[in-house]
């Protein structure tokens, strides 16, 4: 069974910084791209970043790049998004998700980690 | 950017009864385009890729289709469960973009 576990959220004052992981298991973790995807309470989805299987290629929402990185370690089956400068309107929800095909579409989902920016 | 904007914003049916969700995109996606179901306090599922492909284990009561900037979402005989919030998703460029949702209510 696919499996997908976010950590390492919390609460962080702005400007600060913070690393979230996901552990993948059931499924060949090198071989898909993955992605996050944020939500803020009690809006909708935005997706923030994705990379493929090799990480080689890596793209970003306008809303975060040059402050967020997004990185994996195929050989701890795990995928990280470096979150540095954060604001306040980087509070949300951050769910991890498996892309299985070529059509770039959140095929599993997390349950998410929990980052809120506040002094 | 593509911008994609969903409506309405609320959509209130019985059930049994038949709901159409719509979803227009900025500019044209071809066929990339996919639709999520979320209910409150667990993560969206795949409903639809494709534009019209059900996703593994989705009854056949959704239903996708549409092509370059319009497509809808049709739910054929709304059940208790299905009574939560659609989203749909461009991925023909990136930035990968969502709709704002909408939320599906028991009338």
């Amino acid at each position: 069974e696919v499996q997908l576990l976010e950590s390492g959220g919390g609460l962080v004052q702005p400007g600060g910084s913070l690393r979230l992981s996901c552990a993948a298991s059931g499924f060949t973790f090198s071989s898909y791209a993955m992605s996050w995807v944020r939500q803020a309470p009690g809006k909708g989805l935005e997706w923030v970043s994705a990379i493929s299987g090799s990480g080689g290629s890596t793209y970003y929402a306008d809303s975060v790049k040059g402050r967020f990185t997004i990185s994996r370690d195929n050989s701890k089956n795990t995928l990280y998004l470096q979150m540095n400068s954060l604001r306040a309107e980087d509070t949300a929800v951050y769910y991890c998700a498996l892309i299985l095909t070529a059509s770039i579409t959140m095929d599993v989902w997390g349950k998410g980690t929990t980052v809120t920016v506040s002094s | 950017e593509i911008v994609m904007t969903q409506s309405p914003a609320t959509l209130s049916v019985s059930p049994g009864e038949r709901a159409t969700l719509s979803c227009r995109a900025s500019q044209s996606v071809s066929s990339n385009l996919a639709w999520y179901q979320q209910k409150p306090g667990q993560a969206p599922r795949l409903l639809i890729y494709g534009a019209s492909t059900r996703a593994t284990g989705i009854p056949a009561r959704f239903s996708g289709s549409g092509s370059g900037t319009e497509f809808t979402l049709t739910i054929s005989s709304l059940q208790s469960e299905d009574f939560a919030v659609y989203y749909c998703q461009q991925y023909n460029n990136w930035p990968l973009t969502f709709g704002q949702g909408t939320k599906v209510e028991i009338k």
